[in-house]
């Protein structure tokens, strides 16, 4: 009854490093998400993928790539970390798009 | 626009409820979601309310919802100190998109 995994679940990294966050559903669910968490405010939305074989931006995509793997995975990659990207990352999902998301247990990111 | 908002801090005695309030924007919004987050975890979706109920109860919590005012609440009844964390007030944007507020830290007293 795993929900949505994330891994790593802490990461540091230097300035200018690459780094791919990985997410897995096990719910069978069409869409996912993910989302960058900062203090005082709240969620903000990077990419999601509605279905299999789709992606899109979200609010922040600049320094960020996806890759919908199938069903089940949803990948984040940092291609050259920056300081500014120092954040909490949340993987989530929904059914479809437009249903209740449930959120894994995030990764913490820090950059130095 | 989208802004979601709410208080940052409430604090309530054990035993008694908890009512945190949210203000929402986006008057299309067909959900409006509870998460709680406690220390060093994920969001855990709490409840949601569908844009056309005024509304639901479920165990010890219940959410009310005032549309023509924008306006959404979470009461706690008979609050634990297992109800301590950060409360998210969250509307559906669109099909794909949440719009989070900055949390309601709550704190369980004895």
């Amino acid at each position: 009854n795993a929900g949505v995994t994330q891994t790593p679940k802490f990461q540091v990294l230097k300035t200018g490093q690459s780094m791919t966050l990985q997410c897995a559903q096990d719910m069978n669910h069409n869409s996912m998400y993910w989302y960058r968490q900062d203090p005082g405010m709240g969620l903000r939305l990077i990419y999601y993928s509605a279905s299999e074989g789709t992606t899109d931006k979200g609010e922040v995509p600049n320094g960020y790539n996806v890759s919908r793997l199938n069903k089940r995975e949803f990948s984040l990659r940092l291609e050259s970390a920056a300081p500014s990207q120092t954040s909490v990352y949340f993987c989530a999902s929904s059914e479809r798009e437009g249903q209740p998301q449930h959120f894994g247990d995030g990764t913490r990111l820090s950059i130095l | 626009g989208e802004d979601v908002e709410q208080s940052l801090f409430l604090s309530v005695r054990e035993g008694d409820s908890s009512v945190i309030n949210c203000t929402y924007t986006d008057s299309s919004s067909t959900y409006l979601y509870w998460y709680k987050q406690e220390p060093g975890a994920g969001l855990q979706l709490l409840t949601y309310i569908f844009s056309n109920m005024d509304m639901k109860q479920d165990q010890r919590l219940t959410v009310l919802l005032n549309k023509k005012d924008k306006h959404l609440s979470l009461r706690i009844a008979d609050t634990q100190t297992g109800d301590s964390a950060i409360y998210f007030c969250a509307e559906s944007i669109n099909d794909y998109k949440l719009s989070f507020g900055a949390g309601t830290t709550v704190t369980v007293r004895a």
